[in-house]
């Protein structure tokens, strides 16, 4: 059974047209986080959320935002999307803050802009 | 800030061999947990094995085992009777026990079984 999934699987978007990626989850996790991974690089932290409490990353872009309405779903709102961002985005979960909670990754949405 | 190293891009194994996979990191924390993600082509990224840093015991799932070493700074996967379903890309990571939640990727090594 999928635990954190993501909508959708491939997305196409065009240079400068706002674009929403969806993330679901099914473990009733606290903390639900959006990773940045370019082609042939490590993934990379734009933010998360523990409850409703949400961190950036100090080096995200403005451009990128989220958004969580409720425990079980997180979006990523990019608003104007340029071609450096495309890339494999990644939603992930866990438990809470204790280190020691893996955390539980969705198949991503591969972003392509035109 | 720390930092992870995996200074393989790639790697081979034959099916049924051991293949070691490097990893070291850089910290000033002394409290912390390393972990080895595995993520196959086109396919989410799932935990393979994770480490206390407070632990001297070296980490084992089957076949799958870690050599932590604390003072060196390293961390790197044993897989032992490789199959082909280990074929992936194989990311070293980091996350401090205190204040921020993130982990910290390597460059990742992609792992290639060859038949």
């Amino acid at each position: 059974d999928a635990m954190v999934i993501q909508n959708p699987r491939y997305q196409v978007t065009q240079f400068g047209k706002p674009v929403t990626l969806s993330c679901s989850q099914t473990l009733n996790h606290n903390v639900m986080y959006w990773y940045q991974q370019k082609s042939s690089q490590a993934p990379k932290l734009l933010f998360h959320y523990y409850d409703k409490d949400f961190n950036n990353e100090a080096d995200t872009p403005d451009n990128f935002q989220s958004r969580r309405p409720n425990t079980s779903f997180c979006f990523l709102d990019i608003r104007s999307p340029g071609l450096g961002d495309a890339a494999m985005y990644l939603c992930a979960t866990s438990l809470d803050t204790n280190s020691n909670q893996p955390q539980h990754f969705g198949d991503g949405t591969r972003l392509s802009i035109l | 800030a720390q930092t992870v190293t995996q200074s393989q891009p790639e790697m081979s194994v034959q099916e049924a061999e051991t293949v070691t996979l490097s990893c070291t990191y850089d910290t000033s924390e002394s409290d912390y947990y390393l972990f080895w993600y595995k993520q196959p082509p086109s396919r989410q990224m799932i935990l393979v094995i994770r480490q206390e840093a407070y632990k001297q015991q070296n980490a084992t799932e089957n076949r799958f085992s870690v050599n932590f070493q604390k003072a060196a700074k390293s961390f790197s996967l044993k897989i032992s009777d490789s199959q082909l379903g280990d074929a992936a890309m194989y990311f070293c990571a980091y996350r401090s026990a205190w204040g921020a939640q993130k982990l910290v990727f390597g460059q990742g090594t992609r792992l290639t079984i060859n038949p």
